[in-house]
């Protein structure tokens, strides 16, 4: 039974460009979240996701962050117009239900230059 | 306002012995928590869970304890073994807590090495 997975592992984007994160949850799996950490931070949830729905985005930036879990496909986490500041590793986990334990994806590092 | 807090940045504990790791919390709402442990770019597993209406989980070498008076946890790794250096994380969620209630919050992490 695969994993998380998550793709591309490492992204390298100028400022102003557009970053696409691609999260395959666990066979099985219905329910997905995104994290970001930041150099020397823990973990911080940005959104929780089921298939075609957001259940809870309070952890996203208002602004040039959007995430989607469509029916078909991976969940995807899209920033538009990068800076500096986006540079982190981004997570991604999933569970078989609410309130269930969470599995981690390896993470995709991105790169702001 | 940090929410989970684990206040040993490192700890450095002789291969044999036990390794003791600590987090404590401050939202009353939490009612699970977790223990995560991380390797360098690799992401987070999972080791052990606990929930609010039980003091003490064990599984294996692992043993995590909840004091809920006290808003504190500790993860018990006995005994200590060369692959159990890494950093490990404290995370909880609870109903109406931020984040989501499904939503984890993670302590900062404690960087555990252990010593030949």
């Amino acid at each position: 039974n695969a994993g998380v997975m998550q793709n591309p592992r490492h992204l390298v984007r100028r400022r102003g460009q557009e970053a696409r994160l691609r999260c395959s949850p666990m066979k099985g799996h219905s329910h997905v979240y995104w994290y970001r950490q930041l150099p020397e931070e823990g973990l911080k949830f940005m959104v929780y996701l089921q298939k075609e729905n957001i259940i809870d985005e309070s952890g996203m930036p208002k602004e040039r962050f959007s995430a989607e879990f469509p029916k078909e496909g991976p969940s995807i986490l899209r920033i538009q117009q990068v800076v500096r500041g986006d540079s982190a590793a981004y997570f991604c986990a999933s569970s078989p239900g609410t309130r269930e334990t969470q599995y981690f994806g390896p993470g995709t590092r991105l790169l702001v230059l | 306002d940090q929410q989970v807090k684990q206040n040993s940045p490192s700890l450095s504990v002789q291969e044999g012995r036990i390794s003791i790791l600590n987090c404590d919390y401050t939202n009353s709402m939490f009612d699970y928590f977790l223990w995560y442990k991380k390797y360098p770019a690799e992401g987070p597993t999972f080791l052990i869970s606990i929930s609010s209406i039980k003091d003490k989980n064990e599984d294996g070498r692992f043993t995590v304890f909840l004091n809920k008076s006290a808003k504190h946890l500790s993860l018990h790794i006995v005994p200590s073994q060369p692959g159990d250096s890494a950093v490990y994380f404290c995370a909880a969620s609870g109903m109406y807590s931020g984040g989501g209630a499904d939503g984890l919050t993670f302590g900062k992490g404690t960087h555990l090495i252990i010593q030949p």
